[in-house]
């Protein structure tokens, strides 16, 4: 089955740049998407369409693919981003998560 | 404001039945795709299944084949999903999602709902 792999873990100081990657074969041709998730929280879309912000979304938040690889770049990293991100594609019929990836801001 | 309210959620013993259902407000129902997703404690998310806006078209992951069923009642601006011979790999909250277009996002969440399968 189709995989997308994250880093488990991505460790930064606030205030500092923080990027999360995203692999997997049908990024080439599929869009990704991102979300966080805070403890006890639902998902929250951050970034759609590789790059796109929905309204609400902070401007630090951005997004970015090359070849194969979606990149989530946290821009002036704050104590509230501290949370777990999901990137997300699809294949054929099925939506597609990545293992998530826990963000700490110390 | 755009809601999506999940239900039904419960202890179940293993081979039990649920149904669930996802009521939203704030938009209309019937013009948006919607899907399940299911997160397991301490685990990732889980696409279990996606439903097209007239509800013809369904798609399950195979993880649940065959076992559940996903219906949805634009009159009452509600989604179902009826889960049968429930197993303890099942035991997760479920998330209610709707797509926010052509490109397969979710770009609203429900709370969620816990389902926990144990004898």
């Amino acid at each position: 089955s189709y995989e997308l792999t994250q880093p488990p873990s991505v460790s930064v100081s606030p205030g500092q740049t923080a990027s999360i990657t995203c692999s997997g074969d049908k990024l080439g041709d599929k869009f990704a998407s991102w979300y966080q998730q805070k403890p006890g929280q639902s998902p929250v879309l951050v970034i759609y369409r590789h790059t796109k912000r929905p309204s609400g979304i902070p401007e630090r938040f951005s997004g970015s693919k090359s070849g194969n690889t979606a990149t989530l770049t946290i821009s002036g990293t704050q104590a509230m981003d501290e949370a777990d991100y999901y990137c997300q594609t699809w294949d054929s019929n099925t939506l597609i998560f990545g293992g998530g990836t826990q963000l700490t801001v110390l | 404001e755009v809601q999506l309210v999940e239900s039904g959620g419960g202890l179940v013993q293993p081979g039990g039945s649920l149904r669930l259902s996802c009521v939203v407000s704030g938009f209309t129902f019937s013009s948006y795709e919607m899907n399940w997703v299911r997160q397991a404690p301490g685990k990732g998310l889980e696409w279990v299944s996606y439903i097209s806006s007239t509800g013809r078209t369904i798609y399950y992951a195979d993880s649940v084949k065959g076992r559940f069923t996903l219906s949805r009642d634009n009159t009452k601006d509600s989604l179902f999903l009826q889960m049968n011979s429930l197993r303890a790999e099942d035991t997760a909250v479920y998330y209610c999602a709707r797509e926010g277009g052509t490109s397969r996002y979710m770009d609203v969440w429900g709370k969620g709902t816990t389902v926990t399968v144990s004898s």
